[in-house]
């Protein structure tokens, strides 16, 4: 099986900018997460969807949002982008909701200038 | 507030040694604690321990779950340079959500 795939790998946007990144799992997965990742926070849960709806989320402002498609695809937006938003955004799918092991993507790097 | 602590942040060893990673969790409705190995890209997955399974093996690493202290420790005997890596600890609660910790760094060098 193909495993996780994001796009675009690398992206550079200025402050204000919106931003859509896309996730498809793994195929067969119903549930996508997402995570932001940092030097200094670490890997953060930004919220996870299953079944085109959102299940779990977590504690970010609502310029992050998310969505996932009939076809488990999911992509993820964040608006009025600031410097601190640069980071590592990962995505991970695994069969089913409430499922503990996650399969990672590679993620998408977002650079804030 | 959940909350996953790992230590220490970072470590280097040489090959041969043998490392233990902590990891201290505090999560409501606490299900599993996950161990994920992050080298230059995503995070892939190591162990799962639940309270039917506090204890795991594979290879040259284990993993125990102390559910009295809610904590566990990664074990690599015999380290070799490709364990470089970030070694993630992750606590998920009964409705799957994942708190990670930040991680410890190991380096081992030759």
């Amino acid at each position: 099986k193909a495993g996780v795939t994001q796009t675009p790998r690398y992206l550079i946007k200025t402050r204000g900018q919106q931003v859509t990144l896309s996730c498809s799992p793994i195929s067969g997965h119903r549930s996508v997460s997402w995570y932001q990742q940092t030097p200094g926070q670490g890997l953060q849960f930004l919220f996870e969807y299953f079944s085109e709806t959102q299940r779990n989320k977590g504690n970010f402002p609502g310029r992050f949002s998310g969505r996932q498609f009939s076809n488990s695809r999911s992509e993820m937006n964040v608006s009025t982008l600031e410097l601190g938003d640069s980071a590592l955004y990962l995505c991970a799918s695994s069969p089913r909701t409430g499922t503990d092991t996650q399969y990672f993507g590679p993620g998408t790097r977002l650079t804030v200038l | 507030e959940d909350k996953v602590v790992q230590s220490p942040l970072s470590l280097v060893v040489h090959e041969g040694d043998t490392v233990t990673l902590n990891c201290s969790y505090e999560v409501t409705n606490f299900r599993s604690l996950l161990w994920y190995k992050q080298e230059k890209k995503a995070p892939t997955f190591l162990f799962m321990l639940t309270s039917s399974g506090i204890e795991k093996k594979s290879g040259r690493l284990s993993s125990i779950l102390d559910k009295k202290e809610l904590s566990s420790i990664l074990n690599i005997t015999a380290t070799q340079t490709g364990d470089s890596a970030i070694y993630l600890c992750a606590g998920n609660t009964n409705a799957g959500k994942s708190t990670f910790g930040d991680g410890t760094t190991l380096t081992v060098k030759p």
